[in-house]
């Protein structure tokens, strides 16, 4: 079955970088992409933005360029995030996701919690 | 950015009929599909209707999805409600999430 398998927990300094991990096992890992998600505690979903895994084309949020880089590694069928010049506000559960055809995200990772704290 | 307004919560009572909201904010919520999440506390969402109104299997007939132009909004409906239905729902079109609504069932 289709499967996202994320990186353990992690807490970050403010100013730190953070890399997060997405396995992927169960279909074919560049025929698809994958879309990061976030969640701070109680609150919503914020899209991150996606990556696609055939060729490496980004699109991240307005508000995260800068400081987010998402990459992937075809040989292992592995996605990264890595979110940079960590703030207190970027405390989230960080979620990714296969993207499909229009934009539809699923299945979903587990989530990996970022906390930061000094 | 297109924005996707929802309201913050809704309940009724096991058995009856509720209707989610999740409207745009500019250009037209028919230029891209529209998918429906819930999430569970303490759970990754997982879907309930993707493209406007398709069920992925094991999502029972009880939910569906519309869009009405006219009020650029989408809807998501689900009928003969349960307990286990409780839970937030998110609206999603390409790269925005509706802000998510609370379903209590009482």
């Amino acid at each position: 079955q289709v499967q996202l398998v994320q990186s353990g927990a992690e807490v970050k300094k403010p100013g730190a970088s953070v890399k997060v991990s997405c396995k992927a096992s169960g279909y074919t890992f560049t025929s698809y992409g994958i879309t990061w998600v976030r969640q701070a505690p109680g609150q919503g979903l914020e899209w991150m933005g996606w990556i696609s895994a055939y060729n490496g084309h980004t699109n991240y949020a307005q508000n995260l360029q800068g400081r987010v880089t998402m990459t992937t590694d075809t040989s292992t069928s592995t996605a990264y995030m890595e979110l940079r010049s960590l703030r207190s506000d970027d405390t989230a559960v960080y979620y990714c996701a296969r993207r499909r055809l229009g934009s539809w995200v699923d299945p979903w990772g587990q989530g990996t919690l970022v906390t930061v704290s000094s | 950015n297109f924005m996707l307004t929802q309201p913050h919560s809704v309940s009724e009572s096991p058995g009856k009929t509720v209707t989610i909201s999740c409207t745009g904010s500019s250009g037209s919520i028919a230029s891209n599909y529209v998918q429906w999440y819930r999430q569970r506390p303490g759970s990754a969402p997982t879907t309930v209707i993707y493209e406007d109104n398709q069920r992925p299997s094991g999502v029972p007939d009880r939910f569906s999805g519309s869009i009405d132009s006219s009020s650029n909004s989408a809807s998501l409906t689900i009928s003969g409600l349960k307990t286990e239905d409780e839970a937030d729902y998110y609206c999603q079109s390409y790269d925005s999430f509706g802000g998510g609504t609370k379903l209590t069932v009482l």
